[in-house]
């Protein structure tokens, strides 16, 4: 139990486009799921935590028109990344809790590269 | 700035060694550490949730253990299989809804 699919796995993409990632909790309702990003050797860094029903909330530094973050039903909550740049090119990778719990149940992550 | 890390970086044993590793954690505020387990190519799964100083936890051969109040947790992996080799992520938590925070991962090569 308690499987969270991503999707893409992998993408590349042109600068100057938007990539949509998706995030799915598979068996189970997810009120909050969140999203991180990995630099190569560098630890899972949280972008925002994202809440069904309501706007997500941003980590410090992480722009919020940049990474549009949609938690539009119990299963599904999408990570948007507008007008991609070389830059952005990470691995990121969403979890999901289960309610009044703490452990974080991952998705594979998808590696974005922007050309 | 809370900063979780762990250690080694990397670390290479042979098929039957034991081996463990550490993650340094605030020791001020504790409210949960997280071990995590990831393959490559595949999703982190969750090993351990440990709350109390002087837990121990274990599930077959690896086990974990915990001291909230000098900030570190050990895991050990007993009689390593090339089917341990993964990165173990540790994860602290602090009181008042603070988000977790990931340590970088220890990299185990286990070769047969």
């Amino acid at each position: 139990g308690a499987v969270v699919s991503q999707h893409p796995s992998r993408v590349i993409c042109k600068s100057g486009t938007s990539v949509k990632i998706e995030c799915r909790s598979l068996d189970f309702q997810a009120t909050t799921m969140f999203w991180y990003r990995q630099f190569p050797k560098q630890s899972l860094m949280l972008m925002a935590t994202s809440n069904e029903g309501s706007k997500a909330t941003y980590e410090q530094g992480v722009e919020k028109d940049k990474f549009l973050i949609n938690h539009a039903s119990l299963t599904l909550s999408t990570l948007t990344v507008t007008s991609a740049h070389p830059e952005d090119s990470s691995f990121y990778i969403c979890s999901a809790i289960l309610q009044g719990q703490e452990t974080q149940y991952f998705g594979p992550g998808t590696r974005l590269l922007v050309l | 700035i809370l900063n979780v890390e762990q250690s080694p970086q990397s670390l290479h044993v042979q098929e039957g060694d034991s081996t463990n590793f550490t993650c340094s954690f605030p020791s001020s505020n504790f409210y949960a550490l997280h071990w995590y387990r990831w393959e490559t190519a595949k999703s982190p799964e969750a090993l351990f949730v440990m709350t109390l100083n002087g837990d121990e936890k274990k599930k077959g051969r690896i086990s974990a253990t915990l001291n909230t109040k000098e900030g570190y947790s050990y895991l050990y992996i007993k009689g390593s299989q090339p089917e341990d080799s993964a990165t173990y992520l540790c994860a602290f938590k602090g009181n008042g809804g603070f988000k977790t925070i990931f340590g970088a991962g220890t990299r185990l090569f286990v070769k047969a």
